[in-house]
């Protein structure tokens, strides 16, 4: 149990269009998913709390409408990245906290982006 | 400020046993959480600890001490799949998880 799927698992996209990720949990249900980024040989960034329903908590230094989070339902959260430019390639990774489960978080494979 | 110190490298040898050592400063605490990560692919799941002592679970043990706010991951009869990067995490009082940078295990034959 407690699968989180993400898709796609790898996107190449041209500078300036915008891509989007969608985050499932497939076997159970999460008001709560979190994003974030990774950048070669370092750890993870947290940069947003989606919460079902409700907008998303963004970190300090991430802009929220360049990274625009949908949290639908309770199986399914979207990150959306717009007006991407190369600096935005990176390992996106979605996690998930299960509605009835300890503060553990599932992790999506996650995806990687290439901006050119 | 919240900070949570984990060693950058650590090197190994197959069937040998290493301890991954985790402190941390944060605001509250409800848990530490370890995971492993291979290059390239998500974290997954290793151990939850909340309360002192240690936990172990197959070839893998979790320690933890609140008072000194220490935890170690043990790792025996190392393998060679066990070269991943390890995280160790903490869920503070607002029950965010806090992430060190992580440790990357290098195992040699």
């Amino acid at each position: 149990g407690a699968v989180v799927s993400q898709h796609p698992s790898w996107v190449i996209c041209k500078s300036g269009t915008s891509v989007k990720i969608e985050c499932r949990s497939l076997d159970f249900q999460a008001t709560t998913m979190f994003w974030y980024r990774q950048f070669p040989k370092q750890s993870l960034m947290l940069m947003a709390t989606s919460n079902e329903g409700s907008k998303a908590t963004y970190e300090q230094g991430v802009e929220k409408d360049k990274f625009l989070i949908n949290h639908a339902s309770l199986t399914l959260s979207t990150l959306t990245v717009t007006s991407a430019h190369p600096e935005d390639s990176s390992f996106y990774i979605c996690s998930a906290r299960d509605i009835e489960g300890t503060y553990e978080q599932y992790f999506g494979p996650g995806t990687r982006l290439t901006v050119t | 400020g919240q900070n949570i110190d984990q060693p950058t490298e650590m090197t190994a040898t197959e069937g040998a046993i290493v301890q991954i050592n985790c402190t941390y400063q944060t605001s509250g605490f409800n848990g530490l959480f370890w995971y492993q990560q291979h290059a390239g692919e998500a974290p997954t799941f290793l151990s939850y600890n909340v309360l002192d002592g240690l936990e172990e679970k197959g070839r893998f043990s979790s320690f933890l001490s609140r008072s000194k706010g220490y935890s170690y991951l043990l790792l025996k009869e190392l393998q060679m799949k066990d070269s991943a990067s390890y995280l160790c995490a903490v869920l503070d009082s607002n029950y965010q998880l806090i992430w060190g940078a992580g440790t990357k295990l290098i195992i040699k034959p």
